[in-house]
């Protein structure tokens, strides 16, 4: 079955850098592109980036271009967000998702979540 | 960049209909998907392509979408369907394009 596992969130002060890890399983990674979605507490969802099978195109929200940087690793199976440079405001449950085709993609697994918290 | 309105909140008792509204610019012409999202859990996919669902989900879960307004509608509400629920699409015009609702309450009463 197809699984999802984020980890890498934490307690981080403001300007500084995390990077969180999603560990893909149960379907063939290198097929499929990949998001990272945040839930700010008490907030809704909030898409962050999106990256192609091949890692050749890639996707940021407004709110994150230029600090977070979006990478896969085919051969390991894994996702990963590089943070930079982070606000209060990035305080969040950073879910990685699977995406289901590349024509108006959505969104078909979910991981559980990681939460990072940014915070003097 | 695209925006998708939804009611904060709708409420229904059980056995009757829910119908969620996701508002947005001629997003008649987009493909709008749903997702379901518990207390303390993962959101969950319902509804893809504006009516279609994932198996596993109930066939009380309906979707459509015309004009400025796309609808999910639950039927035969139960108490297990009190979530929140939001509406996404991809605005493949934009070099931001993934999308989400505000999200819609469901309270069942």
């Amino acid at each position: 079955q197809v699984q999802l596992v984020e980890s890498g969130g934490g307690l981080v002060k403001p300007g500084g850098s995390l990077r969180l890890s999603c560990a893909a399983s149960g379907f063939t990674f290198s097929d499929y592109y990949m998001s990272w979605i945040r839930q700010a507490p008490g907030k809704g969802l909030e898409w962050v980036s999106y990256i192609s099978s091949s890692g050749s195109t890639i996707y940021y929200a407004d709110s994150v271009k230029g600090r977070f940087t979006i990478s896969r690793d085919n051969a390991k199976n894994s996702l990963y967000l590089q943070m930079n440079s982070l606000r209060a405001e990035d305080t969040a449950v950073y879910y990685c998702a699977r995406v289901d085709t590349a024509m108006d993609p959505y969104f078909d697994y979910w991981g559980q979540g990681t939460l990072v918290t940014v915070s003097s | 960049s695209y925006v998708l309105t939804q009611p904060p909140s709708v409420s229904v008792a059980p056995g009757k209909t829910a119908r969620i509204t996701c508002g947005g610019n001629n997003i008649g012409s987009k493909s709008v998907h749903w997702y379901q999202q518990k207390p303390g859990q993962a959101p969950v996919l319902v509804i893809y392509y504006d009516s279609d669902r994932p198996s596993g989900i109930p066939e009380r879960f309906s979707g459509s979408n015309s004009g400025n307004t796309a609808t999910l509608t639950i039927s035969r509400v139960e108490a297990g369907d009190e979530a929140d629920y939001y509406c996404q699409v991809w605005d493949s015009s934009s070099d931001h394009p993934g999308v989400f609702g505000t999200g819609t309450k469901v309270t069942v009463l």
